[in-house]
């Protein structure tokens, strides 16, 4: 089983709705919990990362805890072509998932 | 405010051929540095974490290996590359204590 498991997508939504993307983990005792977005062709950046259950809020971003069924989830309302990327789920810091790929329909 | 640099941006490299990536960060001490992978559609790999000179982890055993000669570079090398060693290489660092990752522009690395 890995460590971090992210369905792939693509996930296409259009201009304005909300996206949302799912992370599953296997390690009961994580604490801390971590969304990047990949645009094609460059590095990963930090957007998001949450160590307690329930919801976190950061303008269009919300990360979801849910430790006792061992998922977290990022939704973005408002969804716009620029967040069109990958968005990669973490772990403990370093173990990532494989990524969803998120593409906004203008 | 603290930048991380990557050299080279890309790299074409014969199988056999020895490998060294440099990684540099400015604007902070003692950093955490790591090195990941990230070959095609498959996630970030962890290879080597630092919290200090000298002090290296391996978490894949393999024919790479990492230095840190100075508090904020970190070194990335092969003495053989493989086919399999193709793939978009990424150094990162975080403050002490955290687990958050800032990464470097990345170094593309195709072995031919």
């Amino acid at each position: 089983q890995k460590e971090v498991e992210q369905n792939s997508g693509p996930l296409s939504v259009p201009e304005g709705a909300i996206a949302s993307l799912n992370c599953t983990y296997s390690d009961r005792g994580s604490q801390s919990f971590f969304w990047y977005r990949q645009y094609s062709g460059k590095s990963p950046e930090l957007i998001m990362f949450i160590y307690s259950n329930g919801d976190k809020e950061d303008g269009r971003f919300t990360a979801q805890l849910n430790k006792a069924s061992q998922y977290v989830s990022l939704l973005i309302r408002d969804s716009q072509p620029s967040d069109s990327a990958t968005y990669l789920c973490a772990v403990r810091g370093f173990y990532f998932g494989t990524g969803t790929s998120l593409t906004v329909i203008p | 405010s603290q930048t991380i640099h990557q050299w080279p941006a890309t790299l074409v490299q014969p199988v056999g051929s020895p490998l060294s990536l440099e990684c540099t960060v400015e604007g902070t001490s003692n950093p955490n540095l790591y090195w990941y992978r990230q070959a095609a559609g498959r996630g970030l790999q962890l290879l080597f974490y630092s919290v200090g000179i000298g002090q290296i982890s391996s978490e894949v055993p393999q024919n790479l290996s990492a230095s840190r000669p100075q508090d904020r570079q970190f070194i990335l090398s092969s003495k053989k590359l493989l086919l399999s060693d193709s793939g978009f290489y990424l150094c990162a660092w975080n403050p002490g204590g955290g687990y958050e990752q800032y990464f470097g522009p990345g170094t593309r690395l195709t072995v031919t």
